[in-house]
């Protein structure tokens, strides 16, 4: 099993309907994020997490909320999808007791709106 | 604020050769930097982690510098094989932001001819 697990694999959704991508792992990792990778534009942060009762925004999160239901589970959400949403989604582990601090990625979702 | 670039955007070599990739980036104040792999559609594999106080990294066929100072680092890559074909990214984690921010580059997509 991977490390870091994202579901689905593929979505196409209709412009307007909410939807959800999830994340989970099995690193033991206390930060997690959600990145969003477009053609040209490379990866940006959309959230990330440090805890469970932590959430922070990151640089593109409008239209779009997350869940840190467990240190092991992390959800984002789309309230209203967009055709100008279609991208790969990825999640992310790091863990700061790690001393070479770096990130876990998971194979990415990838998400058209129609 | 720290902007990533990485050069060149594409490549494209026989197989066999040795070639290197630029990273570079414009505040020197980083944590570490990180080397991944993507592969098309696919998430992004770690493949070097360079701390701040380091020069240099090595795995098999793989070899990452840093020079903070200059605000470079270069991926070697020897003997290169049609496997080595992917997009290539590095990413910088700076030390003087209140948040975990990594920034990635655009990457480099390499492509290894037989």
């Amino acid at each position: 099993d991977a490390d870091v697990t994202q579901t689905p694999r593929n979505r196409i959704t209709k412009t307007g309907k909410r939807i959800m991508l999830e994340c989970s792992q099995t690193k033991g990792h206390d930060r997690m994020y959600w990145y969003r990778q477009d053609p040209g534009l490379g990866l940006r942060l959309i959230y990330y997490s440090f805890d469970v009762k932590d959430i922070n925004k990151g640089e593109i999160s409008d239209g779009y909320s997350v869940s840190r239901q467990a240190q092991a589970k992390f959800s984002l959400s789309l309230e209203s999808a967009i055709p100008n949403q279609t991208a790969l989604y990825f999640c992310a582990t790091s863990d700061t007791g790690q001393p070479n601090y770096g990130y876990t990625f998971g194979s990415g979702t990838r998400l058209t709106v129609v | 604020k720290q902007e990533v670039t990485q050069i060149p955007a594409a490549l494209s070599v026989p197989e066999g050769e040795n070639l290197v990739l630029n990273c570079s980036f414009t505040d020197s104040a980083i944590y570490n930097l990180q080397w991944f792999r993507q592969d098309p559609g696919k998430g992004l594999t770690s493949l070097l982690l360079i701390q701040s106080s380091q020069r240099e990294q090595t795995s098999g066929r793989l070899n990452a510098s840093l020079d903070k100072s200059s605000g470079r680092s270069t991926l070697y890559i020897a003997a290169s094989q049609p496997g080595d074909s992917a997009t290539y990214l590095c990413a910088v984690r700076g030390e003087k932001t209140s948040y975990d921010k990594v920034i990635f580059g655009p990457g480099t997509s390499l492509s290894v001819i037989p």
